[in-house]
């Protein structure tokens, strides 16, 4: 298994302010993903984080809006730009070692925009 | 497309009675099913997965799921609930079975049990 830990766990934002959230595994995976959940709504994929290169983004989802860099196999960040109240969700990163593992998820980072 | 609608938002039962947590999926390719657990503050945990081979899977802490592909179910079920089981439940739907770039999730389902 993997162990996923995200920073911060909570915030609370003003509109307009941009955040940046961290994941860190704690050994070396494949791909690492970055989803978004809305109040009283599933998990949705914003990206899949890859290393060296630029992130593979869902429809509906932007590079300007939601930057992603992954130096490495273990770390990986999400910066939330010029936000919203409509931003206000949980957002969760996720590890896999290789196709036929399974998504190791982190606790996720609850946001608050005003 | 694929999608999982969970039957519940919420759902809660008197410790020792059976848990039944609904998930309906819709795939048109053979689906790979999976259920999840997050207790409070701690990340998405797999408790079972579906990849196709036996029909009623067994997971983790008592829990089990049956793929009826005739009713596009994957209900979890556990005989007899434990205060420990108290979290949320998802249910969620993939083309492979690392779920590798597309997992799609259900809404979660909250169960709480009651002493």
């Amino acid at each position: 298994s993997a162990v996923i830990s995200q920073k911060p766990s909570r915030d609370i934002c003003q509109r307009g302010t941009s955040l940046t959230i961290q994941c860190q595994v704690d050994s070396q995976v494949t791909m690492m993903f970055w989803y978004r959940q809305q109040p009283g709504q599933s998990l949705t994929l914003i990206a899949t984080a890859n290393q060296g290169s630029e992130a593979t983004y869902e429809s509906g989802f932007v590079i300007d809006k939601f930057p992603i860099s992954r130096p490495n196999l273990t770390f990986s960040t999400l910066t939330v730009s010029n936000m919203s109240p409509e931003d206000s969700s949980i957002y969760l990163c996720s590890g896999l070692r290789g196709l036929g593992e399974t998504q190791y998820f982190g606790p996720g980072t609850r946001l608050l925009v005003l | 497309a694929q999608s999982v609608t969970q039957l519940g938002s919420h759902v809660s039962v008197s410790e020792g009675a059976l848990v039944l947590l609904r998930c309906n999926y819709s795939s048109s390719v053979p689906p790979y099913l999976f259920w999840y657990v997050q207790y409070p503050n701690q990340g998405l945990q797999l408790l079972l997965k579906y990849t196709s081979a036996a029909t009623l899977v067994k997971g983790i802490n008592g829990f089990e799921a049956e793929f009826k592909k005739s009713e596009t179910s994957f209900h979890l079920t556990k005989p007899s609930a434990h205060m420990s089981d108290a979290a949320e439940y998802f249910c969620a739907v993939s083309d492979n079975d690392g779920g590798a770039n597309n997992l799609f999730f259900g809404t979660g389902t909250r169960l709480t049990v009651i002493p």
